[in-house]
């Protein structure tokens, strides 16, 4: 069972929105920045989100996160059938040094 | 242009030590505040970080791994080494290596991930 949790799976149609939890300790999440990975099938995580909501360069403005407390979100706006993936949270155990936590990862299907 | 690739055996037998290397370009883990890690994903299942090194050479484990684990760089290859002893087919999962800028304090670039079958 993962330190952070995730809903199994999250369902849409093209065109809507939808948001996926990660919940966690307070000396997990409510003391790191929250991170999120978006998987492909057959390919490797992807990062999305770091800092809680800060966006790489190249990740569409239709992918957000924010943070509160012991909880994060991540939120996908005008969903199409490439976001179709497993969506992972991840932070740190106190500290970067202390090592990184993942959450069980949350299936989009696009209906 | 940043890149990481895992290599490795794609089979091991039970017991034997497991030596992954992780090569990369596109940066230098001699720059201050950078690291690579070692991620695994057990078929069908959630991510599970290993370990990281850091420029300076702080190694870091996972503390449930941590007396099988050690994982190591080298600078002027630009490589990074996990070896895992006492191999369990539990252990079969694919492994990646992802980098950690200290600016972006998340895995920002991950290699394709190598698949690594435990059995006799």
């Amino acid at each position: 069972q993962s330190v952070l949790t995730q809903p199994p799976s999250v369902s849409a149609a093209p065109g809507q929105n939808v948001t996926i939890s990660c919940s966690g300790s307070s000396s997990i999440i409510g003391n790191n920045f929250v991170s999120w990975y978006q998987q492909l099938p057959g390919t490797a995580p992807k990062l999305l989100i770091y800092d809680n909501n800060r966006r790489p360069s190249g990740i569409p403005d239709r992918f957000s996160g924010s943070k509160s407390g012991t909880s994060a979100t991540l939120g996908i706006t005008g969903l199409q059938t490439g976001d179709e993936a497993v969506y992972y949270c991840g932070t740190w155990y106190s500290s970067l040094n202390a090592g990184g936590v993942f959450g069980g990862g949350t299936k989009l299907t696009v209906l | 242009q940043v890149t990481l690739k895992e290599s490795g055996p794609a089979l091991v037998k039970p017991t034997q030590t497991l030596t992954l290397t992780c090569t990369f370009s596109g940066f230098s883990l001699s720059t201050h505040g950078m690291r690579v890690s070692w991620i695994r994903q057990p078929p069908g299942t959630a991510l599970e970080w290993l370990a990281h090194i850091d420029w300076d050479d702080d190694k870091f484990y996972s503390t449930s791994l941590k007396t099988r684990l050690t994982i190591s760089k080298d600078t002027s290859k630009n490589q990074v080494v996990l070896t895992m002893t006492n191999m369990d087919p539990v252990d079969t999962a694919t492994y990646y290596c992802a980098r950690i800028p200290v600016i972006v304090d998340a895995f920002d670039y991950w290699g394709q991930g190598a698949l690594v079958t435990v059995s006799s």
